[in-house]
């Protein structure tokens, strides 16, 4: 299996901060990389997929980068709604696997 | 705009069965796969295994293999997950979500169903 490492777990910031998250894979994944973001009690939403596409729909201070198997989600200026818990996920080959998450706090 | 409606919460003796649905509405079911994640109190996501109606064969988590059984019927444009030998690690919310397009990503999901397994 393919693991994927998040750091950090969990990070404290401001409105209007900028916030990098990083995301280790244990192997090349090429760009087979999504971000998701997830506030109590909802379903998961897809923010960036091919490790660098903004989603339909999404804000542009979303942002990810990287390839193989070093990937950041950066959050360019922080918002009240963004507060939530963000995963990583690898879509290369089975089975899928998630980052254990970072919870980003106010 | 496609809709994915789960089936609504479960509680389970340990040692029982049960069986999740998830019912496509608004779009194509077929070509696009319908993945399960499972999410325990309080921890991050799990993938439990996906399906592509179409083709019909399924992919299952090795940690759940024997366990976990995905199917679905294109007719109600309807996906299925049944977990037997419960014990009281799979309370969890279940999702179903969709993922084929760009990059292979869990597009859309659907609102998530509650398994409680007690006793």
């Amino acid at each position: 299996d393919i693991q994927m490492t998040q750091s950090p777990s969990s990070v404290s910031a401001s409105i209007g901060d900028r916030v990098t998250i990083t995301c280790r894979a244990s192997q090349g994944i090429s760009s087979w990389l999504a971000w998701y973001q997830q506030k109590p009690g909802k379903a998961p939403n897809l923010l960036i997929h091919s490790a660098s596409s903004l989603q339909s729909g999404v804000p542009s201070r979303f942002s990810g980068s990287g390839s193989g198997t070093d990937f950041t989600l950066t959050i360019s200026s922080l918002q009240p709604e963004d507060f939530a818990t963000y995963y990583c996920q690898q879509a290369s080959s089975f089975p899928y696997t998630f980052g254990q998450g970072t919870r980003l706090e106010i | 705009q496609v809709q994915l409606v789960q089936s609504g919460a479960e509680v389970k003796k340990p040692g029982s069965s049960v069986k999740v649905s998830c019912k496509a509405s608004g779009g194509t079911f077929t070509t696009y796969a319908i993945s399960w994640v499972r999410q325990a109190p309080g921890q991050g996501l799990e993938w439990m295994g996906s399906i592509i109606p179409m083709f019909g064969t399924p992919n299952y988590a090795p940690k759940l293999q024997g366990r976990v059984t995905i199917t679905a019927d294109e007719s109600t444009s309807t996906g299925y997950m049944e977990l037997s030998s419960l014990r009281s690690e799979d309370t969890a919310l279940y999702y179903c979500a969709r993922q084929g397009g760009p990059g292979n990503a869990f597009e859309i999901w659907g609102e998530g169903t509650r398994v409680t397994v007690s006793s």
